[in-house]
């Protein structure tokens, strides 16, 4: 399965709601996670199972979507917040990623 | 709370061997709970699932790839290894190790990350 996420860049000020979206190739439900990654960074897990917050993570993450649309909503962008963003689909081997969205500051 | 390291040579040499390892702790890799997990990401690229390998030695791998690659682990050490023969300047990549979460009837997202390793492949 390929994911095409979008946008590719997203430019935002503290305290916007942002959405990033991944498309899948073909229709499947529940397996998307979401990451964050900053500079020089590994990636964090956020979001399992669509819509699961990985323990930790704050509440203004929030995740959602099946079929072959999946979206990462960050309501109330704080500026720890801006980064790379990356869907995965665990739904079907082999295991993929989007292409990533930057988050930067507007 | 796991943690992993990657180790290994920063160069390599154009068809020559990639060999990278995994030291992990906090958690053991014969749990039977997690799949160890190789994922990399070219820079400034995206991130390309590698392969997996679990405790009993069970390995898959991404079918993409046109690297050979081979897993494998060491259960004295606490460490999971790979291989890639023959690589190209394609290869180059920040490699990380992680430890895959299994759903329950799917695949596994990746919980814990090493802090990544970057491989250049000169000739």
């Amino acid at each position: 399965i390929q994911m095409t996420q979008f946008p590719s860049t997203l430019s935002a000020s503290v305290g916007d709601r942002v959405t990033i979206t991944c498309r899948a190739s073909h229709s499947f439900s529940t397996w998307v996670a979401w990451y964050q990654q900053k500079p020089g960074k590994a990636p964090k897990l956020l979001i399992h199972k669509t819509s699961n917050l990985e323990s930790g993570v704050p509440s203004r993450f929030s995740g959602s979507g099946s079929g072959t649309e999946f979206t990462l909503t960050i309501s109330d962008l704080q500026p720890d917040d801006f980064a790379i963003y990356y869907c995965q689909q665990y739904n079907n081997y082999p295991w993929s990623f989007g292409q990533g969205t930057t988050v930067e500051v507007k | 709370q796991v943690q992993l390291q990657e180790s290994g040579p920063g160069l390599v040499k154009s068809s020559g061997t990639l060999s990278l390892t995994c030291s992990v702790s906090g958690d053991s890799i014969t749990s039977g709970t997690y799949y160890w997990t190789w994922i990399r990401q070219p820079a400034g690229r995206g991130l390309e699932w590698i392969g997996r390998v679990y405790a009993s030695g069970s390995i898959n791998f991404n079918p993409s790839l046109k690297t050979p690659v081979t897993m494998s682990v060491d259960t004295s050490k606490n460490q999971f290894s790979l291989t890639m023969r023959s690589v190209t300047a394609a290869d180059t990549a920040i490699y990380f190790c992680a430890r895959g979460r299994p759903s329950s009837v799917a695949g596994e997202c990746f919980d814990s990350w090493g802090q990544g390793i970057l491989v250049t492949v000169a000739s």
